[in-house]
């Protein structure tokens, strides 16, 4: 079954920076759009990045932009989030999730990893 | 950015019963849209995608229709295994937005 593992979380200051991994493992992942998803303490999910299949086509939140960059290595399944000039608000469970079906653009998510935790504080 | 406004944010409901919970976009989405159950501590669950499709493995109690602004996610027969909380999610623009959530919870 597919397998998605979330890594990279962690406490970190107001104003520092953290980079997210998932690695991404027993299906094609060069064949699938994939997407970062979180969700703060108690709060619903909110969509925060998603990249396509080939990189050509990447889309942040309003909240995150300018300060989050995905990214994805496919020889190495895997897929990034660079978050720079983490603010408090930005504590939360980050998942990857991965699109429903092969190539295009517009997709729902299958298969969602278990989330790693940031937490911004001083 | 398109809104999501799910309705109701929390419901109580026994077995059996039927349950409909409705999703309303800002702006047309055409059927870019999709439902997911979340459990506590669990991640999303995918039900349904392309407004009405139904995900494999899911029970056919699980249903969506609508297309434009206008969704529903209509559960026809409440089993245990159904409380949780269910959001709608809009895939047809970045940037992409979830409705706020549906609590479901046992009457």
């Amino acid at each position: 079954e597919v397998q998605l593992v979330e890594s990279g979380g962690g406490l970190v200051q107001p104003g520092r920076s953290l980079r997210l991994s998932c690695a991404a493992s027993r299906f094609t992942f060069d064949d699938y759009a994939m997407h970062w998803v979180r969700q703060a303490p108690g709060k619903g999910l909110e969509w925060v990045s998603g990249i396509s299949w080939n990189s050509g086509s990447i889309g942040y939140a309003d909240s995150v932009k300018g300060r989050f960059t995905i990214s994805r290595d496919n020889a190495k399944n895997s897929l990034y989030l660079q978050m720079n000039s983490l603010r408090a608000e930005d504590t939360a469970l980050y998942y990857c999730a991965k699109a429903n079906m092969v190539r295009g653009a517009n997709k729902a998510f299958d298969y969602w990893g278990q989330g790693t935790l940031v937490t911004v504080s001083s | 950015a398109i809104r999501m406004t799910q309705s109701p944010s929390s419901l109580s409901a026994s077995t059996g019963d039927r349950v409909t919970i409705t999703c309303r976009a800002s702006q047309g989405i055409s059927s870019y849209l999709a439902w997911y159950q979340q459990k506590p501590g669990k991640a999303p669950k995918l039900l349904i995608y392309t407004a009405s499709t139904l995900q494999s493995g899911v029970p056919s109690r699980f249903s969506g229709s609508g297309s434009g602004t206008d969704f529903t996610l209509t559960i026809s027969c409440l089993q245990s295994e159904d409380f949780a909380t269910y959001y709608c999610q809009q895939y047809y623009s970045y940037p992409w937005t979830f409705g706020q959530g549906t609590k479901v919870e046992i009457k």
